[in-house]
């Protein structure tokens, strides 16, 4: 089956700075890649994801990059803010998979003032 | 409904008993998952609903837990003989049907097994 890992597992970062989490996936046939934001005590909460055939998307301060070849893919947050901090998500879809999302392991951001 | 609604919010338990936990999914939506999140660690995935499929069980851990999914909409998870290292988050989510469509999560049950 697919098998995501993710890196980070922490990352502290100042206010302002960039930051960015990595994840490698194991199923070249994975096309589908989200990735979930998760505040203390709260559900997970997609912030955006990638499909297969594109190979950067952006949505303001986040953007995310993924590399078929390598079979990595990447969230970069530009500017961050304080309410950035979080746990977050990489998540792979593969077909052969059943349908289910493999999470990795997640990565806990603080953004210090 | 608007979001994926699950009850209980928080469940304690005596070990050795039965629990059941319950998910609404969003109305329409034909995917229904379970996964589970044990203090500070990832998403553990339990069991996938599809339609009138028949479930995909991978990923339960042991005979003691089941889910069924009823009418295609409410799905409860059963744990019976509840033991300690079951404690944790059990999170819903559901999905439309169609390609990169995202998980939508409810906001889980914490169950504490003592």
């Amino acid at each position: 089956g697919e098998n995501v890992e993710q890196h980070p597992s922490t990352l502290s970062v100042q206010e302002g700075d960039s930051a960015v989490i990595k994840c490698t996936y194991s199923d070249s046939a994975s096309n589908y890649f989200p990735w979930y934001k998760q505040e203390l005590g709260k559900r997970p909460q997609l912030i955006i994801d990638i499909r297969s055939n594109v190979g950067e998307k952006k949505d303001q301060r986040i953007a995310v990059t993924l590399n078929k070849t390598a079979k990595h893919f990447s969230l970069h947050i530009t500017e961050t803010q304080p309410e950035d901090s979080a746990v977050y998500f990489c998540a792979a879809l593969s077909p052969g998979g059943g349908n289910k999302l493999t999470f990795g392991t997640g990565t806990q951001l603080k953004v210090e003032l | 409904g608007a979001g994926v609604s699950q009850s209980p919010s928080n469940k304690v338990t005596e070990k050795g008993k039965d629990v059941e936990l319950r998910c609404d999914p969003i109305s329409g939506h034909t995917a229904l998952y379970w996964y589970r999140q044990s203090l500070g660690q990832g998403l553990e995935f339990l069991i996938y609903f599809q339609g009138n499929s028949a479930p995909d069980k991978s990923g339960l851990p042991s005979d003691r837990f089941s889910a069924e999914r009823t009418g295609g909409s409410v799905s409860t998870l059963t744990i019976q003989r509840t033991q300690q290292e079951d404690s944790a988050v059990y999170l819903c989510a559901s999905r439309p049907t169609g390609f990169g469509l995202g998980y939508t999560f409810g906001s889980g049950t914490r169950l504490t097994v003592v």
